[in-house]
Parts: C-alpha cells; sequence; structure tokens
C-alpha cells in the first residue's frame, strides 16, 4: 500500500496570505488527523476528520480549517497567515477500527512565513 | 488531563552500545501508550505501542518498551544500537476514553548514536 502523502512539501508565504495544505490517506483508512510541529510548541493536535466529518478539533484559532472529500483525501486552509504559523504540518491517517491504536503519517508540509 | 515527560532532550550513544529513553507520564485515568520516531524531514513512524496485556511490547527494529504502571512510565529501550537510529524519538499518550484530540506528546528525544 502506498503511504500517506502531503503536498506540497515546502511552502513559503508572507504574513496575512492564505494556504492549503493537501493529504492524501492510506488508501482505506477514513480518519485524517492534522498537527502542527514547532521547535518551541512540540507536537500539537489540529483537528481529525472521519467520513467527511470533523470529528475532534484542537485548541486552535479559527484561522485554521480543514475538510475531507468523498475518498478521505483531506485538506488544511489557514487564512491570515501569522509569523507563529510556521511549522511542520504532519497529516495522519488511521483505520480507526475499535478506537485510538496505531497512525500512519506522512512526510508533513513545512510552511515558512516571512 | 495528562502530560508526558521526556526528562533527556538528547541522548549520545556509542554504536553497538544499549540505550535507554524514558518516558514518564501524569493521568488520572487509564491511557494507551505510544513511541514514534522522526528521521530528518520525515514524518513520525510508529516504533510500538501499548494498549493492553502484557507490559513488555516489543517493536519494530529492535526497539522494546515497558510499561510500568506504578510508577507510569513507559522506557524505551534497545540492547544494540546503530548509526541509523540516529533520529528524534516521541513518547505519547491518548486516554482510554480520548480520541486523537487527546494525544499528548513528549518534547521528543534526540538519540545521537556515535560511531
Amino acid at each position: 500500500k502506498a503511504g500517506v502523502t502531503q503536498t506540497p512539501r515546502y511552502l513559503i508565504k508572507t504574513r496575512g496570505q492564505q494556504v492549503t495544505l493537501s493529504c492524501s490517506p492510506i488508501s482505506g483508512h477514513r480518519s485524517v488527523s492534522w498537527y502542527q510541529q514547532t521547535p518551541g510548541q512540540g507536537l500539537q493536535f489540529l483537528f481529525e476528520y472521519f467520513s467527511e466529518t470533523q470529528r475532534n478539533k484542537g485548541n486552535f484559532p479559527g484561522r485554521f480549517s480543514g475538510r475531507q472529500f468523498s475518498n478521505s483525501r483531506s485538506e488544511m486552509n489557514v487564512s491570515t497567515l501569522e509569523l507563529g504559523d510556521s511549522a511542520l504540518y504532519l497529516c495522519a491517517s488511521s483505520p480507526w477500527t475499535s478506537g485510538p491504536g496505531e497512525q500512519f503519517f506522512g512526510p508533513g508540509t513545512r510552511l515558512t512565513v516571512l | 488531563a495528562q502530560s508526558v515527560t521526556q526528562l533527556d532532550s538528547q541522548v549520545p550513544v556509542f554504536e553497538e552500545a544499549p540505550v535507554e529513553l524514558r518516558c514518564n507520564y501524569s493521568s488520572s485515568v487509564s491511557v494507551y501508550l505510544f513511541w514514534y520516531v522522526q528521521y530528518p524531514n520525515q514524518g513520525l513512524q510508529l516504533l510500538l505501542k501499548y494498549l493492553s496485556g502484557s507490559t513488555l511490547v516489543k517493536g519494530i527494529n529492535g526497539f522494546e518498551a515497558e510499561f510500568n504502571k506504578s510508577q507510569t512510565s513507559f522506557h524505551l529501550r534497545k540492547p544494540s544500537v546503530h548509526i541509523s537510529d540516529t533520529a528524534e524519538y516521541f513518547c505519547a499518550v491518548i486516554p482510554y476514553s480520548g480520541g486523537y484530540q487527546k494525544v499528548t506528546f513528549g518534547t521528543g528525544t534526540k538519540l545521537q548514536v556515535i560511531p
């Protein structure tokens, strides 16, 4: 099976712009989660989508949003970018059969905000 | 709420020597425990997990971890490290009743294997 893919791998944006990141989960996985990784805050949960519905959300402002399509692919959008949004954004998919088990992570998208 | 402490931010070790990466957690409820590895410019890869049952868990790449409920620890061990084990290692917990939104990661331990 192909792994989790994320595009693009690198992005450079300026403050105030918006950005969309894409994630393709492993075939058959219906749960897709997004995480932000920074040197200062570490790994933080953004949100999780399951069967096109946002199932859980972390403590991030409304500028961070996402969606999931019928084929389980997911996108994450950040509007009005701030310098502090510079981070590695990781997507993870899971079959979620009977509770939290193994999540399969993609390589991430490194976003730099200037 | 729960917390995860990885006391060692960096651990240097010579090739073929044993290593232990420490993880302690705090939680008012029972938790699932995980260890992930992150190689440079890559995402996280699951090394092993403890959901229930035997407290000694074996994972990939020769790693193992032991769940100690009384000490609330889940230390990761490998009897003989290789250069390829150089990476950052993260311990994580999820409460039994929670989903991924309740996952808590430790701050990571960078393992540096010295030739």
